[in-house]
């Protein structure tokens, strides 16, 4: 089945500046990528994802990439803000239905102020 | 509309008791999830269905059974609960119509077994 690895685990930065956080997953059938934010004691909420016919997908400061040659993805957030402190997770699904995610182990991302 | 809502929000079993988590949504979603997260880690796909009365295994099914009667519910049964089914247990809906992919998920159960 399907294996999806993210990296780092904890990622600590200064107000203001980008954070990245990448995965790796296996399965080369696998076309949907979404990334999570959870916060804690609260349910997963998407933040942006990006289908495998897309190589970068923007929402104001944050951003997807997509290599599928290389089966990684990333997340980038610019400008961070205390906010945006909180557990992400990177998923991907092979459906068309975007309903059997298998999730990366996480990252906290602690935003100094 | 509400969503999807799960309860109970915390319960607490023996090893060995039985109990159903309930699910339910109220936006006509055909496709519907059970996923567990174990402390510190991502979420894991327990059983989940395509329509009412079609259900598949995810990649933890072991232990648990669901059933879906109806567009609606998806409720997650617990056969003869065990400690190492201690986790947060979230229930999700997604359709296809208008190419949303998105998985809606519901506020969880927070299941301790002793």
């Amino acid at each position: 089945g399907e294996n999806v690895e993210q990296h780092p685990s904890t990622l600590s930065v200064q107000e203001g500046d980008s954070a990245v956080i990448k995965c790796t997953y296996s399965d080369s059938a696998s076309n949907y990528f979404p990334w999570y934010k959870q916060e804690l004691g609260k349910r997963p909420q998407l933040i942006i994802d990006i289908r495998s016919n897309v190589g970068e997908k923007k929402d104001q400061r944050i951003a997807v990439t997509l290599n599928k040659t290389a089966k990684h993805f990333s997340l980038h957030i610019t400008e961070t803000q205390p906010e945006d402190s909180a557990v992400y997770f990177c998923a991907s699904d092979r459906t068309d239905a975007g309903n059997m995610l298998t999730f990366g182990g996480g990252t906290r991302l602690m935003v100094k102020p | 509309n509400a969503g999807v809502t799960q309860t109970p929000k915390f319960q607490v079993l023996k090893t060995g008791q039985s109990m159903t988590l309930q699910c339910a949504q109220d936006m006509n979603h055909e496709y519907m999830s059970w996923y567990r997260q174990d402390p510190g880690m991502g979420l894991r796909l327990i059983h989940y269905s395509v329509g009412a009365g079609i259900t598949d295994q995810g990649e933890v099914p072991n232990g648990y059974n669901v059933s879906r009667s109806t567009t609606e519910d998806f409720p997650l049964r617990l056969l003869s609960a065990a400690p190492s089914q201690t986790s947060v247990y979230f229930c999700a809906s997604s359709s296809l119509a208008g190419g949303d992919y998105e998985q809606y998920f519901g506020p969880g159960t927070r299941l301790t077994v002793t």
